[in-house]
């Protein structure tokens, strides 16, 4: 069946470093694909979006580039903030129907002053 | 601004009890969904729900059940709760009518423990 796979974490980085999360997937098809983003105390938010190769998402200086040829979709910020310590949920949604979005198991991002 | 409620932060029930736990939105939005969160397994679909009454299964149903009499109230039963039910659960909403499309906007979350 489909599924996620992301790096475990967590991740721990100094503020301005440059972060890269892994993640990758398989589908039958064609899946669109997602970055969440769950700050403490708090529920899910979509961060950005990917619907067909080759697309890159982007949002708040984050983005991910779909890449079907390698089956991954890696979160990646030049310079984070320690506002950005999070947990990021990558997930995909099958585009055969169906409404079951798939998610990894999280990589939580430490990032000190 | 956009919201989803869940009625309670945290709860602490005993094993056997029948639990309720609530969700409303504000946006008037068709589909909804209940998760549950666990370290290292990220989130799990136990239910879904497209419409009015309407209801599907996700990927781990038992011990579960959903009442959706209401569009914007979505509420997970467990019926005899157990001590595998202790987890974080999350009410989603989304007014996407495509197939597949995914969960937007997330409540956030109910602790619940199981003693």
């Amino acid at each position: 069946g489909d599924s996620v796979t992301q790096m475990e974490g967590p991740v721990t980085l100094s503020e301005e470093a440059f972060l890269t999360i892994n993640c990758t997937y398989t589908a039958t098809g064609y899946p669109s694909l997602f970055w969440y983003v769950q700050y403490p105390g708090e529920g899910l938010q979509l961060l950005l979006k990917a619907t067909k190769a080759d697309d890159k998402g982007s949002n708040k200086g984050f983005e991910a580039t779909y890449r079907k040829e390698t089956t991954s979709f890696h979160l990646e910020k030049g310079s984070v903030q320690v506002s950005d310590s999070a947990v990021y949920f990558c997930a995909l949604s099958p585009n055969t129907g169906g409404f079951k979005t798939i998610f990894g198991a999280g990589t939580r991002l430490f990032v000190k002053a | 601004d956009v919201k989803v409620t869940q009625s309670s932060r945290y709860l602490v029930k005993r094993t056997g009890e029948k639990v309720f736990l609530e969700c409303v939105q504000d946006m008037d939005h068709e589909n909804m969904f209940w998760y549950r969160q666990d370290p290292g397994l990220g989130l799990r679909l136990i239910y879904f729900s497209y419409d009015v009454k309407m209801k599907e299964k996700g990927d781990i149903p038992e011990g579960y059940s959903v009442s959706r009499e209401k569009k914007e109230r979505f509420s997970l039963i467990l019926e005899s709760a157990s001590t595998n039910q202790t987890s974080m659960y999350l009410c989603a909403s989304s007014d996407q009518r495509t197939l597949g499309a995914p969960p937007l906007h997330f409540g956030n979350g109910t602790r619940l423990t199981v003693t």
